[in-house]
């Protein structure tokens, strides 16, 4: 399974409205997660099961989507939040797995 | 407070081997799936493999199936990777992440990491 993230970078200001999308090349019901990666740190795991926030994660944070279209959403940004972001697929977990291959936010 | 710590990477020649650690604490190890994914110089993540909590089941990404193996051992609350034949495309940060379980046969993610260890195959 193939995902493929949109836009691969974006750049945007504090207080904007930012969306990342990632399409799966097949059908992967709601198995969907989503991760923040800051330079030279882990990722962290935002949200699962498409649209599910892990605890401890902002609000502003937001999950939507199923089958093969999924899309993360950010409400306002904040200083905070320009990192790169990627989707998982955990439907073929654990045969296998994959990610998208991220979308760098960066400040305007 | 989970924490997971990686550690035996290095610099190793193409064709050589090396072995990562990754010591686990603040949670009980042997109640969950753990997995190795690593990341390339500048570029995305990329899962390399999975273990289930008694080590019977084990799967591989396709680009290291053959020469990397993982095991752990929930006495010492502890995962490993030993990796053969490694190549310079195999030049990465490694990391272990732990898996969180959804339901039925379905996990939501990974969701605790460790800091990451970083292993180059160069001449």
């Amino acid at each position: 399974i193939q995902l493929t993230q949109s836009p691969s970078s974006l750049s945007a200001s504090v207080g904007d409205r930012v969306t990342i999308t990632c399409r799966a090349s097949q059908g992967i019901s709601s198995y969907l997660a989503w991760y923040q990666q800051k330079p030279g740190k882990a990722p962290k795991l935002l949200i699962y099961a498409a649209s599910t926030l892990q605890s401890g994660v902002p609000s502003r944070f937001s999950g939507s989507g199923s089958g093969t279209d999924f899309t993360l959403t950010i409400s306002s940004l904040q200083p905070e939040d320009f990192a790169t972001y990627y989707c998982q697929q955990l439907n073929s977990y654990p045969l296998e797995n994959t990610f998208g291959q991220g979308t760098k936010l960066e400040i305007k | 407070e989970v924490q997971l710590v990686e550690s035996g990477g290095g610099l190793v020649k193409p064709g050589g081997s090396l072995r990562l650690s990754c010591a686990a604490s603040g949670f009980t190890f042997s109640s969950y799936s753990m997995n190795w994914v690593r990341q390339a110089p500048g570029k995305g993540l990329e899962w390399v493999s999975s273990i289930s909590s008694s080590s019977s089941y084990i799967y591989y990404a396709d680009s290291v199936k053959g020469r990397f193996t993982i095991s752990r051992d929930n006495a010492k609350n502890s995962l490993y990777l030993q990796m053969n034949s490694l190549r310079a495309e195999d030049t990465a940060v490694y990391y272990c992440a732990r898996a969180r379980y959804g339901s039925g046969s379905y996990y939501n993610g990974f969701d605790y990491w460790g800091q990451g260890t970083l292993v180059t195959v160069s001449s």
